[in-house]
């Protein structure tokens, strides 16, 4: 297992379109988090899941983010009609004590 | 509310020379605290994590520091290198609750020769 593992790494897209983003935790890691992260800042929390359960959610995630957690391995972000603000660094991170941090997929929209 | 408060906000240093980074956090119940280096464009990379009963710990040139009563925490570089200009990242765990991780905004360091 090489760690925490997210992709795509990039991804451009025009305003209006659908993205997916998809992050598979080290294994047995029961937590996983996503994160937002823009130039310059801190990453800000968007979600968290233990296991398949979605335990908390930030009022940054709107209703045009969706996050899945099926089986409790790999999770989903998909994004519904990008919009310019959505540019960002989006990161998945996975725990069982010590927490562990993907490369991040950047989106940027156009 | 569960804040991590870091400075400065960035600092630049010649290389070689030594530096130290501030976290301040009013994080309740306290369970852990980390520190992160984070290279631009990349996922954060941990460099170490310190309990509540540790003071000091280290990772090469990089050394925590850890003050649970004052709830302060420092991260000490020694003999800075071009590769250590990053942002460096505080991350306090909270012991409850669902929304276990605090974060600061991080401190942008450049290392110039």
């Amino acid at each position: 297992d090489t760690g925490v593992s997210q992709d795509p790494r990039h991804k451009i897209t025009k305003r209006g379109q659908n993205v997916t983003f998809r992050c598979d935790p080290i294994s047995e890691h029961n937590r996983l988090y996503w994160y937002r992260q823009t130039l310059g800042q801190g990453p800000e929390f968007l979600t968290y899941f233990q296991n398949e359960a979605q335990l908390e959610k930030s009022r940054l995630l709107s209703d045009r983010f969706s996050a899945e957690r099926p089986k409790g391995s790999f999770s989903t972000l998909e994004i519904q009609r990008t919009e310019q603000g959505d540019s960002a660094m989006y990161l998945c991170a996975s725990s069982f004590g010590e927490l562990f941090f993907g490369e991040g997929s950047r989106l940027t929209v156009l | 509310k569960n804040q991590v408060e870091q400075s400065p906000q960035s600092l630049i240093i010649l290389e070689g020379k030594n530096c130290t980074l501030q976290c301040n956090y009013t994080v309740s119940p306290f369970s852990n605290l980390r520190w992160y280096k984070q290279d631009t464009g990349r996922g954060p990379v941990s460099l170490t994590i310190m309990t509540f009963s540790e003071n000091t710990k280290s990772n090469g040139r990089y050394t925590a520091t850890l003050d649970a009563d004052t709830k302060q925490s420092s991260l000490h570089i020694t003999a800075s290198q071009l590769s250590d200009s990053a942002s460096y990242i505080c991350v306090v765990t909270v012991n409850s609750g669902n929304t276990p991780l605090v974060f600061g905004k991080g401190t942008r360091l450049s290392v110039i020769a």
